[in-house]
């Protein structure tokens, strides 16, 4: 079954410090793999996607690294701020043999981020 | 650009009433999406559109239905609500299915 794990559920650091998430799939083979924040009470926002050939994206002091290898993505948060207190959701998107229509996303449930002073 | 909109924002509902979670988006987007979301999970997909007219099941469509309006408007029915649909409710849409999605905040339904 096509899943997606994130570790660790939740997480507090302080303002300042770096801290990295990661998040384990199953799904196979797939063509890219997301990450969304989503701060509490609103929707989930892109912050980077990977496709299968790629092994790292930044979005400023947000970098993910992919092996596809070891089925592992994770998402490094550099010099932490107190707006990165969120979840932050890794999706992964299955390969389809034909383009069109509908890619399903399977979402990870979440790593819930709280930035302290 | 409001992107992508969503009404109304909380909702309270007693078992067996009906009600309708509207969504709109402003982005010329071709699919349409309705997730849910509960505690300890990730989001799951209840129904999607593909294109303005057309309207397919996702992973747990049991006690929904939607209407695919106009390209803009995609709404999400519960017509007799029950306490296990109690959780937060996604719109999202994109320029096609394979493209990024885009969500709007949110609608908050608790089922007593």
């Amino acid at each position: 079954k096509n899943q997606v794990e994130q570790s660790p559920q939740s997480l507090i650091i302080l303002e300042g410090k770096n801290c990295t998430l990661q998040c384990n799939y199953t799904v196979s083979p797939f063509s890219n793999l997301r990450w969304y924040k989503q701060d509490t009470g609103r929707g989930p926002v892109s912050l980077t996607i990977m496709t299968f050939s790629e092994n790292t994206k930044s979005n400023g002091r947000y970098t993910a690294t992919l092996d596809a290898d070891t089925k592992q993505s994770s998402l490094h948060i550099t010099a932490s701020q107190l707006s990165d207190s969120a979840s932050y959701i890794c999706v992964v998107s299955p390969w389809k043999l034909h383009s069109g229509g509908y890619n399903k996303l399977i979402f990870g449930a979440g790593t819930r981020l709280a930035v302290h002073p | 650009n409001a992107g992508v909109t969503q009404t109304p924002k909380f909702q309270v509902l007693k078992t067996g009433q009906s009600m309708t979670l509207q969504c709109a988006q402003d982005m010329n987007h071709n699919s349409m999406y309705w997730y849910r979301q509960d505690p300890g999970m990730g989001l799951r997909l209840i129904y999607y559109s593909a294109s303005e007219g057309t309207t397919d099941k996702g992973e747990v469509p049991n006690g929904y239905n939607v209407s695919r309006l106009n390209k803009r408007e995609f709404s999400l029915r519960l017509e007799s609500a029950a306490p296990s649909q109690t959780s937060v409710y996604f719109c999202a849409s994109s320029e096609a299915g394979e493209n990024e999605q885009f969500f709007g905040p949110g609608t908050r339904l608790t089922v007593l």
